[in-house]
């Protein structure tokens, strides 16, 4: 079993929907996670960072964390074609660690 | 915010010569930065782990003889490839964590560097 798992998808939705994109892990290590948002040619960009256990709603973005599930969301609201992407849900362990990613969700946002 | 820059960003080589890319961090010090390959349509693999002042550790898998990292300073790592062959062609990122944050523990991306070897 790889330690992040994620569904690359890829996954198309009208504009306006809500999308939901999730990530499952098996390490109970892991402490800090993150949603990258990344285009394509380009390099991630940050989106949403949660530590432990919690949600985090920024503007159109919601990040949750289920450490008991050991299971990661992130929800976009009124999704724009601008969201179109590849969403990353990476997390680490404490110290000096690097990062674990999944396999990265391709999304489409049609209008 | 916190910016990560990488150069060049893209770059043309020719089989068997060596290319070095620069990751810099712009407004913050980073005593570590992580070096990750990407395939087309794939996810990050992290290739090495660079620390300011000491050797980097390389993932498994990694030849360190012909990944060269120098973290010299504490916002700049250099990734050298040497004797570059076609196979070595990818997206190249680095990153660095911005531990005087309140958040401390954000990692942050370069924009990348696409190498091709011809």
């Amino acid at each position: 079993q790889k330690e992040v798992e994620q569904d690359p998808g890829p996954l198309s939705v009208p504009e306006g929907a809500i999308v939901s994109l999730n990530c499952t892990y098996s390490n109970s290590a892991f402490q800090y996670f993150m949603w990258y948002r990344q285009y394509s040619r380009k390099g991630p960009e940050l989106l949403m960072y949660t530590y432990s256990s919690g949600n985090k709603e920024d503007g159109r973005f919601t990040a949750q964390v289920d450490k008991s599930s050991k299971y990661i969301s992130l929800f976009i609201r009124d999704s724009q074609p601008s969201d179109s992407a590849t969403y990353l849900c990476a997390m680490r362990r404490t110290g000096n660690t690097p990062l674990v990613f999944g396999k990265g969700t391709r999304l489409s946002v049609i209008a | 915010g916190a910016v990560v820059s990488q150069h060049p960003s893209r770059v043309i080589c020719k089989s068997g010569t060596s290319v070095k890319i620069e990751c810099r961090s712009l407004d913050f010090q980073a005593t570590t930065m992580f070096w990750y390959r990407q395939f087309p349509k794939k996810s990050l693999m992290l290739m090495a782990t660079s620390n300011e002042g000491s050797k980097a550790t390389y993932e498994q898998g990694v030849e360190k003889d012909k990944f060269l990292i120098n973290h010299a300073s504490l916002t700049l790592s250099t990734l050298t490839v040497t004797s570059a062959h076609p196979e070595d062609s990818s997206f190249y990122i680095c990153s660095a964590r911005d531990q005087a944050r309140a958040s401390g523990n954000t990692i942050y991306f370069g924009e990348g560097s696409w190498l091709t070897v011809v």
